[in-house]
C-alpha cells in the first residue's frame, strides 16, 4: 500500500517568514496530493490540493508543489502569520471511479512566533 | 447543507464496553470513511465505503465493525472497548467528479 513520510515534524519561523513542509509518497499510481491544516481540536480543513496533471498550484500565500518523478511534493507558505500556526498533514490518494483512500503523513507543527 | 455529523462528540467507555459512533451526511456522497487519530499522529484509516452495502476494510480494522445500509449513514462499531482504542475518530465522505474528503468534527473516545 501508499506510504507517506512527512518532514520536519515540527517547524518554528518567525512572522513574515516562509514555512517549507517536504511529503514524499511511494505509489506511483498515486494521483491526487491535499494538504490539510488542523487546528487544535478542530476537523483537519483542506487547504490547497494538486493533482498528478499539474506540477504547481498556488492560492495567495500557500503553493504546492509536485515532483512525479522523484514522488515527493512541498508546502510553501509565504510570508507567515500567527494565524497560520497549527499542525499540517499532506496526504496521498488514487482516485479512480471506484476507490479512492487518503493515506496521510504524520503532520508537522508549525509555530509562528512574533 | 449539514456537510458531515457526527455523535457523540466525547465518549468514557470502560475496558470491554461496545458502542457505535454515529455518522451522517447530507451531500449524497457515494464514498465514505472512518479515520483515527492518536495523539501526536497523522489519520489512519480504519473502513471505507464505497456505496450502500459495499464496505470495506483500512489500514487499521481490527477490533471494529461498520455497516452502510443507506447512502447518508455510516456508523462505526466498537466492540469490546480496549485501552488502544483510545484515538480522535473522524468521519468523512467524498462524491462526483471531486477529489475533496469532507470531514465531520469528530468523537473523542477515551477507554479506561
Amino acid at each position: 500500500g501508499e506510504n507517506v513520510e512527512q518532514h520536519p515534524s515540527t517547524l518554528s519561523v518567525q512572522e513574515g517568514d516562509s514555512a517549507v513542509i517536504k511529503c514524499t509518497y511511494s505509489d506511483s499510481a498515486s494521483n491526487y496530493f491535499p494538504w490539510y491544516k488542523q487546528e487544535l481540536g478542530k476537523r483537519p480543513q483542506l487547504i490547497i490540493d494538486i493533482r498528478s496533471n499539474v506540477g504547481e498550484k498556488k492560492d495567495q500565500r500557500i503553493a504546492v508543489t509536485l515532483n512525479k518523478t522523484a514522488k515527493h511534493f512541498s508546502l510553501h507558505i509565504t510570508e507567515t502569520q500567527p494565524e497560520d500556526s497549527a499542525v499540517y498533514f499532506c496526504a496521498a490518494s488514487f482516485r479512480s471511479g471506484t476507490a479512492s483512500k487518503l493515506t496521510f503523513g504524520t503532520g508537522t507543527r508549525l509555530q509562528v512566533t512574533l | 447543507n449539514a456537510g458531515v455529523t457526527q455523535t457523540p462528540k466525547f465518549r468514557i467507555l470502560k475496558i470491554g464496553q461496545s458502542m457505535t459512533l454515529q455518522c451522517t451526511q447530507d451531500m449524497n456522497h457515494n464514498y465514505m470513511y472512518w479515520y483515527r487519530q492518536d495523539p501526536g499522529m497523522g489519520l489512519k484509516l480504519i473502513y471505507y465505503s464505497v456505496g450502500a452495502g459495499i464496505t470495506d476494510k483500512g489500514e487499521v480494522p481490527n477490533g471494529y465493525n461498520v455497516s452502510r445500509s443507506t447512502t447518508e449513514d455510516f456508523p462505526l462499531r466498537l466492540e469490546l472497548a480496549a485501552p488502544s482504542q483510545t484515538s480522535v475518530y473522524f468521519c468523512a465522505s467524498l462524491g462526483g467528479p471531486s477529489y475533496e474528503q469532507y470531514f465531520g468534527p469528530g468523537t473523542r473516545l477515551t477507554v479506561t
